[in-house]
């Protein structure tokens, strides 16, 4: 089984500020990598697959990068609502696995 | 446009079968590409894939649950149900379905989810 491994567990900015989020592999994932953003009382929210590919609807703010076992999620400036919990997610290996999770919170 | 609804219960006692229902509209799982799985979230914790079902029936599980679940197309063809057997109070969570997303590309990432069903074990 694929472990993912997210940092930081937690990060504190302000609106407008960029954020940058980690993902890293235990084994290698090719460009399989995905990150869902989920706010409290909802259910995830695709933002990103195969690392760098804008799900429907997501704002170009948000953007992918990395390959093999390191992956980032970026934020360019944090508006308001984007403060909430990312998940990465490999469709490599069966079977498919989940990061822990990295809560971006308002410093 | 596509939804999922899942509905159970929302207690079940230890050792008895938690039987969930996945209800959709907006596509058709016999439809080539298609797929529905099915995800957990404990309380404050992080998400587990626990099956997958597929158009053709194929279906996936995670291994270290396999041998608890059965994943199926419901009869009327807009649901899938999950069983899972031998509940214990850590499969304490919100269980989700989710479909597939087909991007250019089939793949197992998940773009739209239901509201999720939380589920508590306890006696």
């Amino acid at each position: 089984e694929i472990v993912l491994t997210q940092s930081p567990a937690t990060l504190s900015l302000s609106p407008g500020e960029r954020a940058t989020l980690s993902c890293r592999a235990s084994q290698r994932v090719s460009q399989y990598l995905a990150w869902y953003q989920q706010k409290p009382g909802q259910a995830p929210r695709l933002l990103i697959f195969d690392t760098s590919k804008r799900a429907t609807g997501i704002p170009a703010r948000f953007s992918g990068s990395g390959s093999g076992t390191d992956f980032t999620l970026t934020i360019s400036s944090l508006e308001p609502e984007d403060f909430a919990v990312y998940f990465c997610q490999q469709r490599s290996t069966w079977p498919l696995t989940f990061g822990p999770g990295t809560t971006v919170d308002v410093k | 446009q596509i939804t999922l609804k899942e509905s159970g219960p929302t207690l079940v006692k230890p050792t008895q079968t938690l039987t969930l229902t996945c209800t959709f509209s907006g596509f058709s799982l016999s439809t080539s590409g298609e797929g529905v799985a099915w995800i957990r979230q404990p309380p404050g914790q992080a998400l587990e894939w626990l099956a997958l079902i597929y158009w053709d029936d194929d279906k996936r599980y995670t291994p270290s649950q396999e041998s608890r679940l059965t994943i199926s197309k419901g009869a009327s063809g807009d649901q899938v149900v999950l069983t899972m057997t031998n509940m214990d109070p850590v499969d304490t969570a919100t269980y989700y379905c989710a479909h597939r997303l087909i991007a250019d590309s089939v793949t197992e990432n998940f773009d739209f989810w239901g509201q999720g069903a939380l589920v508590t074990v306890s006696s």
